[in-house]
């Protein structure tokens, strides 16, 4: 059974720091591995896809790896903003291709 | 387009009661996913349908839980008898299928959800 772990649980930093959000998953046959943000009382905002083959995605100031055969993924953030406070969750698709199993999240809070 | 639409955002019954959550996917996306969210479990996956026709229902907890997908643009997730411990937040999430057909697919995209709380 799949199982992904989200180090670390939760990380206070000040505006302008970068940050890495660390992902790990016990299977590594994935077809896809997806992060996504979570802010209080709202949906998830999917943020960067990476399929298996690939090995990161960027978008903006996000950079997302993927290290399948370590079962590992990073989540980079540059330089960060108060506008960056959420939870972030990384999810990994096994067996079939659409079914997700996700992380339990790392709650980032960024001060002024 | 709008976007993925649950409805009631917010839905307090008492214990035994039935309860209906209703999902609109986004026009065009042919899967559609119900998730449950706790703090003590996360999320999980409850069921999926792809063209309408449920795929993987082995995340749907017991027999009280049922879900439909009578058409494309609309689905429900069905609680009879609701139970205290059912109080969550369910998500609605759709995605098209990849054109490529190589068995990988596009992002999910999620609805705002619905907090369930059964007394």
């Amino acid at each position: 059974k799949q199982e992904v772990t989200q180090i670390p649980a939760a990380l206070s930093v000040p505006e302008g720091e970068n940050l890495v959000l660390n992902c790990s998953f016990t299977d590594s046959a994935i077809y896809n591995l997806q992060w996504f943000r979570q802010d209080p009382g709202k949906g998830l905002t999917s943020l960067l896809l990476i399929q298996s083959s690939q090995r990161e995605q960027t978008s903006g100031r996000l950079n997302a790896s993927l290290d399948k055969s370590s079962g590992r993924s990073t989540l980079y953030i540059a330089a960060s903003q108060p506008g960056d406070s959420a939870t972030y969750l990384c999810a990994v698709s096994t067996g079939t291709a659409s079914k997700l199993t996700f992380g339990t999240g790392t709650r980032l809070q960024v001060t002024l | 387009d709008a976007g993925v639409i649950q409805s009631p955002r917010h839905e307090v019954t008492e214990m035994g009661q039935e309860v209906t959550l209703r999902c609109k996917p986004i026009s065009g996306h042919d899967y559609l996913f119900w998730y449950r969210q706790t703090m003590m479990r996360g999320l999980e996956l409850l069921i999926y349908f792809n063209n309408n026709v449920p795929i993987d229902d082995s995340g749907m907890p017991e027999d009280r839980f049922s879900a439909k997908m009578p058409n494309a643009s609309f689905s429900t997730l069905k609680i009879q008898p609701s139970e205290p411990r059912d109080s969550a937040v369910y998500f609605c999430a759709s995605s098209p299928t990849n054109p490529t057909g190589q068995g990988l697919y596009y992002e999910q995209y999620f609805g705002p959800g619905t907090r369930l709380t059964v007394t």
